[in-house]
């Protein structure tokens, strides 16, 4: 199994500003993925992050918005940037640890005034 | 169409009794994998269970076990002796072209079902 930490856990940030949730995985791991669940929904992939290489965004999800960056095989950062009430989510981020098991983080819990 | 459908957005189960939570999955693709994750009111993402789609056996894992019915594309989970711990959301996830860990482990999930254990 994997063990996957995320910072902050929770934040409340005012409309037009930007957070950076990072993510740390105890293990080298090649892809992390980061999700968002908005209030009373499933969950949603933004990007795949591979190291060394450009994220790969999900449909309705920008880089400009939501940059990722992955410098190592261990962590990865997600920024929501110029947020809005709308980004008010759980933002999880997530490995595969094996083919048959992928963990999530604990998740960082934004909300945006 | 939807990937993944869970059609009870609730469920109550006694304790101790036992209590199936319902997946339907939609893919053409051969190789595949289901997932059951279990998310308390802490927002965090239990992983459960997982099922391949080339495995010949029903997985199991302690108290969970996976119902998988591969010609009516059904993955239900079943929840044995219910806890009182085992109140939460619960999602269904699958995962196409990568039964093995293929070059995609994009998961795509259902939209959950809130299962409530009464005492």
């Amino acid at each position: 199994s994997a063990v996957i930490s995320q910072k902050p856990s929770r934040d409340i940030c005012q409309r037009g500003t930007s957070l950076t949730i990072q993510c740390q995985v105890d293990s080298q791991v090649t892809m992390m993925f980061w999700y968002r669940q908005q209030p009373g929904q499933s969950l949603t992939l933004i990007a795949t992050a591979n190291q060394g290489s450009e994220a790969t965004y999900e449909s309705g999800f920008v880089i400009d918005k939501f940059p990722i960056s992955r410098p190592n095989l261990t962590f990865s950062t997600l920024t929501v940037s110029n947020m809005s009430p709308e980004d008010s989510s759980i933002y999880l981020c997530s490995v595969e640890a094996g083919a048959a098991e992928q963990f999530f983080g604990p998740g960082t819990r934004l909300t945006v005034l | 169409a939807q990937k993944i459908t869970q059609t009870q957005p609730g469920m109550f189960v006694q304790e101790k009794e036992a209590v199936t939570l319902d997946c339907t999955y939609d893919t053409s693709d051969p190789s595949y994998g289901l997932f059951w994750y279990k998310q308390p009111s802490s927002g965090e993402m239990i992983f459960l269970i997982y099922q391949g789609s080339y495995d010949q056996q029903n997985a199991t894992e302690g108290r969970y076990s996976l119902n998988f019915q591969k010609a009516r594309k059904s993955a239900n989970l079943v929840i044995s002796a219910s806890q009182l711990g085992d109140s939460a959301m619960y999602f269904c996830a699958m995962r196409e072209g990568g039964n093995s860990g293929g070059s995609n482990y994009k998961l795509t999930f259902g939209k959950g079902t809130l299962l409530t254990v009464n005492p």
